[in-house]
């Protein structure tokens, strides 16, 4: 089965704090998503990520967040200035065809 | 717009009983349909999907019927596993379409 990786697997921040969460996705593969999930809640839209363009956002996706692709390979999620309420596990995907293959996951915590 | 329905949990079985997680959605279109299972501490894996009315998905003798005129994906096992443990997750895509989620159903099978 198509491999999407992320690092780290856990980061804790201090509040206001900038971070980046990164993904390597599987290879020649272009549509990625973010998603986070708030400790046993649902799993929520942040942004899907087309050809190097956002696609589309979610309303959680404010100006506190952005993606990129800074060398070509790697996807990368910035939250700029981190909140309490940001403390999630974040999963990149990358959709092959009909389905989307998950990373493992990085559990985001904000002190 | 399209959204996804599923049971509360959390789903208590013994060893050996029969498993249903009923799943209801909303769609614009045709829509794709998947399960998606997350173990403790992981990451969501895809567990089986289908992508047109009528469609069966099945994998590790889990098995979901695409039901158009139901509105319905239900996920069912015939004898469930402590091992299946874990959280089941509804979804839903379109073509190039973000996935969307349901709540997520806790499964706990005892020996």
């Amino acid at each position: 089965e198509p491999e999407v990786t992320q690092t780290p697997s856990h980061q804790v921040t201090q509040m206001g704090q900038e971070v980046i969460l990164r993904c390597v996705p599987i290879s020649n593969h272009l549509y990625f998503y973010w998603y986070r999930q708030i400790l046993g809640q649902k799993v929520e839209f942040l942004v899907s990520f087309y050809n190097n363009e956002i696609s589309e956002k979610s309303e959680i996706f404010d100006d506190q967040f952005s993606v990129e692709r800074p060398d070509g390979s790697n996807f990368t999620l910035k939250i700029r200035s981190t909140k309490l309420e940001d403390s999630a596990m974040y999963f990149c995907a990358n959709r092959v065809g009909t389905e989307a293959f998950f990373g493992q996951g990085t559990r985001l915590t904000v002190v | 717009g399209n959204s996804v329905t599923q049971m509360e949990g959390p789903v208590t079985l013994s060893e050996e009983a029969f498993l249903t997680i009923n799943c209801t959605y909303t769609a614009t279109g045709y829509p794709s349909l998947f399960w998606y299972v997350q173990y403790p501490g992981e990451g969501l894996q895809l567990l089986l999907k289908a992508t047109k009315a009528d469609d069966k998905g099945s994998n590790k003798g889990f098995e979901a019927t695409y039901r158009k005129e139901t509105t319905s994906f239900h996920l069912e096992k015939g004898s469930v596993q402590v091992s299946d443990s874990a959280v089941y997750f509804c979804a839903l895509s379109g073509d190039f379409n973000k996935f969307y989620f349901g709540s997520g159903t806790k499964l706990n099978v005892k020996p």
